[in-house]
């Protein structure tokens, strides 16, 4: 049963414009949640998290919103680059140290 | 600094074959994750190491699957009697004790024939 949901299997957005990237989960225990990036033949790496008692985390280019009451998080960038095309993972922990992950979403940035 | 390392990158197997597939993590990181990620999905955890012992093996599919961490840093899954569902990239992740930014190595990609 999937804990963590990224409805959207893919998102082309022009240089320049705004990505949002969708997530969903189903658990209210989460307490944690993180976007991790993946380019081919490499493993994720970590972008940007945010805590449950924060509604809002920003780093730079990269935003992430948290709506508990909906269990919905998202990843805004902007302005987006070319650099930025990749696999979006969102994920998901408690207390327990285990991760779920959702299923991903490919970026494409258009030049 | 060096990041986390697996091997082999690639691995190709028999059904009903033995596979082991290694994990070197960060130095000085206590935590240790398997994932398995199938074609399509995200990563799925697996097993969580802090020091030598599993503290969350609860991933673990089944007793065919098996994962060591003898002194605390390197770490090995192993496969026992292999099946073709088993094919999948096999992540590991290690992070500083068990905080919530972990790092993972490239992936080994197991093909069971």
């Amino acid at each position: 049963d999937q804990q963590v949901k990224q409805n959207s299997p893919s998102l082309s957005v022009q240089e320049g414009r705004i990505s949002i990237l969708n997530c969903d989960y189903t658990n209210s225990m989460f307490d944690y949640f993180l976007w991790y990036k993946k380019y081919p033949a490499e493993g994720p790496t970590f972008l940007i998290s945010i805590s449950s008692i924060k509604d809002k985390n920003e780093d730079g280019r990269f935003t992430v919103f948290l709506n508990k009451s909906a269990k919905h998080l998202s990843l805004h960038i902007v302005p987006s680059q070319p650099g930025d095309s990749a696999v979006y993972f969102c994920a998901a922990a408690n207390t327990g140290n285990q991760f779920y992950f959702g299923t991903g979403t490919s970026l494409t940035v258009i030049p | 600094g060096a990041g986390v390392s697996q091997t082999p990158s690639n691995k190709v197997t028999e059904k009903g074959k033995y596979v082991e597939l290694r994990c070197d993590p960060i130095s000085g990181h206590t935590a240790l994750y398997w994932y398995r990620q199938s074609l399509g999905q995200g990563p799925e955890f697996l097993i969580y190491f802090q020091g030598t012992g599993a503290a969350d093996d609860s991933g673990l599919p089944n007793d065919r699957f098996f994962a060591v961490r003898p002194e605390g840093s390197v770490s090995t899954l192993k496969i026992q009697r292999t099946e073709r569902g088993d094919s999948a990239v096999y992540l590991c992740a290690s992070s500083f004790d068990s905080g919530y930014e972990q790092y993972f190595g490239p992936g080994t990609r197991l093909t069971v024939t």
